[in-house]
């Protein structure tokens, strides 16, 4: 059973342009949610998604981020017009439908660098 | 909102045993996660306390107090390999099922000889 995958695993952009993060998650999830950790920082939740609905986004920064979770494919997580700031490590993780435990399982993450 | 504490950095002797302190405060408590994350890894699921008590994993035990908001992470027969960063990490039930986790920053651990 595959895990959660994400790609690509390393990303370079120069500042203005968009980054693109997709995400699978584990088969038999429908719970997705994308985490932000920033060099030398804990992991910062952003996002949580399930097919077709963006459930919380409280975690996202107001302009440039989106996310998304079709019905068909992957996750994806949207960075426009991308700044140095933007530089970190997006990791995303992925859940089965609620249970009693509903342990979240990472995927590798996308590292982003923005020059 | 939501506030998690941990070490920041522990150093122990391969062989032995340590004990990974986190407190926390939060509304909406649904259960306490401990991961474990090599340096440019993914964070890889260790324990999960939602009742009071102790659990136990091989050399990984992990225990919740709520009304404390206490948790710590115990690690015996440490090895080189258990190097790593232990991230404790606070579930929060939203509106919609599914549960985001609040993290704290991490405790960095380095094993000896």
């Amino acid at each position: 059973n595959a895990g959660v995958m994400q790609n690509p695993r390393h990303l370079v952009r120069r500042r203005g342009q968009e980054a693109r993060l997709r995400c699978s998650p584990m088969k038999g999830h429908s719970h997705v949610y994308w985490y932000r950790q920033l060099p030398e920082e804990g992991l910062k939740f952003m996002v949580y998604l399930q097919k077709e609905n963006i459930i919380d986004e409280s975690g996202m920064p107001k302009e440039r981020f989106s996310a998304e979770f079709p019905k068909e494919g992957p996750s994806i997580l949207r960075i426009q017009q991308v700044v140095r700031g933007d530089s970190a490590a997006y990791f995303c993780a992925s859940s089965p439908p609620s249970g009693a435990t509903d342990t979240q399982y990472f995927g590798p993450g996308t590292r982003l660098t923005v020059l | 909102g939501q506030n998690i504490d941990q070490p920041t950095e522990m150093t122990a002797t391969e062989g032995a045993i340590v004990q990974i302190n986190c407190t926390y405060q939060t509304s909406g408590f649904n259960g306490l996660f401990w991961y474990q994350q090599h340096a440019g890894e993914a964070p890889t699921f260790l324990s999960y306390n939602v009742l009071d008590g102790l659990e136990e994993k091989g050399r990984f035990s992990s225990f919740l107090s709520r009304s404390k908001g206490y948790s710590y992470l115990l690690l015996k027969e440490l090895q080189m390999k258990d190097s790593a960063s232990y991230l404790c990490a606070v579930r929060d039930r939203v509106t919609g099922g599914g549960n985001k986790l609040t993290f704290g920053t991490g405790t960095q651990l380095k094993v000896e000889l």
